[in-house]
């Protein structure tokens, strides 16, 4: 069973930092494109970033370039967000999600599996 | 273009059919999935590619795609699906960003 498990939420103050972690289990976690994607309360899901399987490629929403970091150790079947430069809007409950891509003239990118959340909150 | 648009709010009566819908450009270039979220849940995936349900999905779940619109049809609806609906989108710019509409809130009367 594929499971993804968040952790390293919790409150920090405006400019402080947090590192994110989801361990995940039940898939060869080195053969897979990874993500983070939030969502602040009572608003949408908001995309952050995307990690491919070696870490060749790495992507980041506008919003969060030049202040999360995404990276992943295949070793321990881990991904990690480290978030620097907090903001209040920064708040949200943060998902990491694995990549899937399906077709060949036209593809289709997607989310499979999520994991369950974990909160953080920024806020002096 | 980076936006996918979606309705706030959508209702059906129960076992009435209801077509939530999704524009933008990239979706001319990518299909978009589709994620069903309840409340205090995690999203999960209910639609993919042209019309793919992951294992567990009901058959009363179906997406279509025309342009730059996609739909995501419930066919039946029931009262347990009621919940938020979000597609999401691989931006067309080049950029390999990822996109999700703003959600679609679905009433089930």
């Amino acid at each position: 069973e594929v499971q993804l498990v968040e952790s390293g939420g919790g409150l920090v103050k405006p400019g402080g930092s947090l590192r994110l972690s989801c361990a995940a289990s039940g898939f060869t976690f080195s053969s897979y494109s990874m993500n983070w994607v939030r969502q602040a309360p009572g608003k949408g899901l908001e995309w952050v970033s995307s990690i491919s399987s070696s870490s060749s490629y790495i992507y980041y929403a506008d919003s969060v370039k030049g202040r999360f970091t995404i990276s992943r150790d295949n070793a321990k079947n881990s991904l990690y967000l480290q978030m620097n430069s907090l903001r209040a809007e920064d708040t949200a409950v943060y998902y990491c999600a694995r990549d899937r891509v399906f077709g060949v003239v036209i593809k289709a990118y997607y989310f499979d599996y999520w994991g369950q959340g974990t909160l953080v909150t920024v806020s002096s | 273009s980076s936006e996918l648009t979606q309705d706030p709010a959508v209702s059906v009566a129960l076992g009435q059919t209801v077509r939530i819908t999704c524009q933008g450009d990239s979706l001319r270039s990518y299909y978009a999935s589709w994620y069903q979220q309840k409340p205090g849940q995690a999203p999960v995936l209910v639609i993919y590619g042209k019309n793919n349900r992951p294992s567990g999905i009901p058959d009363r779940f179906s997406g279509s795609s025309s342009g730059n619109t996609a739909s995501l049809t419930i066919t039946g609806a029931q009262a347990e699906d009621e919940a938020d609906y979000y597609c999401n989108s691989r931006d067309s710019s080049g950029n390999h960003l990822r996109v999700f509409g703003g959600g679609t809130k679905l009433t089930v009367l």
